[in-house]
C-alpha cells in the first residue's frame, strides 16, 4: 500500500515568516495530494490540494508543489499568522479514493 | 462540497459495550470511508463503506469489531463493538465527492469516543 512520510513533526516560526512542510510518497499510482489543517478538537479541513498533472498550485498565502519524479510534495505558507497554528496533514490518494496520511506537523506561529 | 453530518459528536462509554456512529451526507456520493484518529496520531483508514454490500476493511480491522452499514448513497453507520479503552479515538466519516469538476475528499466533524 501507499506509505506517506511527513517532515518535520513540529515547526515553530516567527509571525510573518514562511513555513514549509515536506512529504514523500511511495506509490507512483497516487494522483491526488490534499493537505489538511486540523485545529484542536476539530475535524481536518481541506486547505489545498494538487493533482498529478500539475506541478504547483497557489491559493493566497498557501502553495503546494509536486515533484512526481521524486515522489515528493510540499506545503508552503507565507506571511504566517497566529491563526495558522494547527496540525497539518499531507495525504496521497490513488484511483480507489483511499487516503494515506502523513504523521502530521504541529505548526506554532510565535507572535 | 458536500455537507457531512456525523453523530454523536462525542460519547463516553463503558468497556464491553458498543456504540454506533451515524454519517449523513446531503447529497449522493459514490465513496464513503471511515477513519480512526487515535490520540495525538494521524488518520488511519478503517474501511470503505460499500452501498448495498459488505464493507471493505483495511489490514488490522475486522468486521466483527467494526461492523459498517451503508443502505444508500447518503448514509452510513460504523459500530465500535465490545469496546476497550484502546478504542478511545476520534472516528471520522469521509466522502469523496465532485467539487469544481474534480473529486475532493472531505470529513465529517468526527465522533470523539472515550471508553472507561
Amino acid at each position: 500500500g501507499e506509505n506517506v512520510e511527513q517532515h518535520p513533526s513540529t515547526l515553530s516560526v516567527q509571525e510573518g515568516d514562511s513555513a514549509v512542510i515536506k512529504c514523500t510518497y511511495s506509490d507512483s499510482a497516487s494522483n491526488y495530494f490534499p493537505w489538511y489543517k486540523q485545529e484542536l478538537g476539530k475535524r481536518p479541513q481541506l486547505i489545498i490540494d494538487i493533482r498529478s498533472n500539475v506541478g504547483e498550485k497557489k491559493d493566497q498565502r498557501i502553495a503546494v508543489t509536486l515533484n512526481k519524479t521524486a515522489k515528493h510534495f510540499s506545503l508552503h505558507i507565507t506571511e504566517t499568522q497566529p491563526e495558522d497554528s494547527a496540525v497539518y496533514f499531507c495525504a496521497a490518494r490513488r484511483n480507489d479514493y483511499k487516503l494515506s496520511f502523513g504523521a502530521g506537523t504541529t505548526v506554532t506561529v510565535r507572535a | 462540497s458536500a455537507v457531512i453530518s456525523q453523530k454523536p459528536s462525542r460519547d463516553i462509554c463503558q468497556r464491553g459495550t458498543s456504540l454506533t456512529i451515524q454519517c449523513q451526507v446531503d447529497s449522493q456520493v459514490t465513496m464513503m470511508f471511515w477513519y480512526r484518529q487515535q490520540p495525538g496520531q494521524s488518520l488511519t483508514l478503517i474501511a470503505t463503506a460499500n452501498q448495498g454490500s459488505e464493507a471493505t476493511y483495511e489490514s488490522g480491522f475486522v468486521i466483527d469489531k467494526f461492523p459498517i452499514s451503508r443502505p444508500n448513497l447518503t448514509f452510513s453507520t460504523l459500530t465500535v463493538s465490545n469496546m476497550s479503552p484502546e478504542d478511545s479515538s476520534i472516528y471520522l466519516c469521509s466522502v469523496a465527492t465532485v467539487q469544481g469538476g474534480e473529486v475532493g475528499a472531505f470529513f465529517g466533524q468526527g465522533t470523539r469516543l472515550t471508553v472507561v
